[in-house]
């Protein structure tokens, strides 16, 4: 069965203070890893979308990986603005649907 | 304002009730998409549509239905409503079938009391 699993549930930074994120994922065939940024009450925005192994992908102070097994959001010298929950999806080959199969999410807290 | 349009952004409903929950996709989006997100189970797919045909199903139950209409906005149904129907109800749009350009509306949060 397909599944995401995300590390860990919660992580509280001080500002400034880096870290990681870690997704992973047992699929049958990966066609593509989302991250989305989730803000409480509102709808997941897309980050970014990662397609094969090595591949790495940026915007601001966030940085997406790809391995085989595994994605990690880099999370540098955060802001409290960055405080929200994060979510990895995967779209599996096979089929003709376009399902995303979520993680469960990290919330992250960046305090001043 | 990602494109996706959801109403009503709330509702509170009594148990034994039915509701429907609509969704205007992106311009230009065939695909909609419908997911379920409790505080407990993270978001869940539950069905996908794609220019008018339903694509896939995901674990929607058999008391929810949904459809799409020749403009391409969405309808999601929700009858005989339980007290564990309360969640926060997401709507999605793509420009094909496969998923890719996934983006999300604000949702409807349901609340059966």
């Amino acid at each position: 069965e397909d599944q995401v699993t995300q590390s860990p549930e919660a992580l509280r930074l001080q500002e400034g203070e880096s870290s990681s994120l870690n997704c992973s994922y047992t699929v049958s065939g990966l066609r593509g890893l989302f991250w989305y940024r989730q803000d409480p009450g509102k709808g997941p925005e897309f980050l970014f979308t990662l397609y094969s192994a090595g591949e790495e992908k940026e915007k601001e102070r966030l940085k997406a990986t790809l391995t085989k097994k595994e994605s990690f959001l880099h999370i540098t010298a955060p802001k409290p603005e960055d405080s929200a929950t994060y979510l990895c999806a995967v779209l599996t080959i096979g089929g003709s649907q376009g399902n995303l199969i979520f993680g469960k999410g990290t919330k992250l807290s960046v305090k001043p | 304002d990602s494109g996706v349009t959801q109403t009503p952004k709330h509702l509170i409903t009594a148990t034994g009730q039915r509701v429907t929950l609509r969704c205007s996709p992106r311009s230009g989006d065939l695909s909609v998409y419908w997911y379920q997100q409790s505080l407990d189970q993270g978001l869940q797919f539950l069905i996908q549509y794609y220019n008018g045909e339903e694509r896939a199903k995901g674990n929607i139950l058999e008391r929810f239905s949904a459809q799409q209409f020749p403009d391409l906005h969405s309808e999601l149904n929700l009858s005989s409503l339980e007290l564990g129907d309360s969640a926060l109800y997401f709507c999605a749009s793509s420009v094909g079938g496969s998923g890719d350009g996934y983006t999300f509306g604000s949702g409807t949060r349901l609340t059966v009391v």
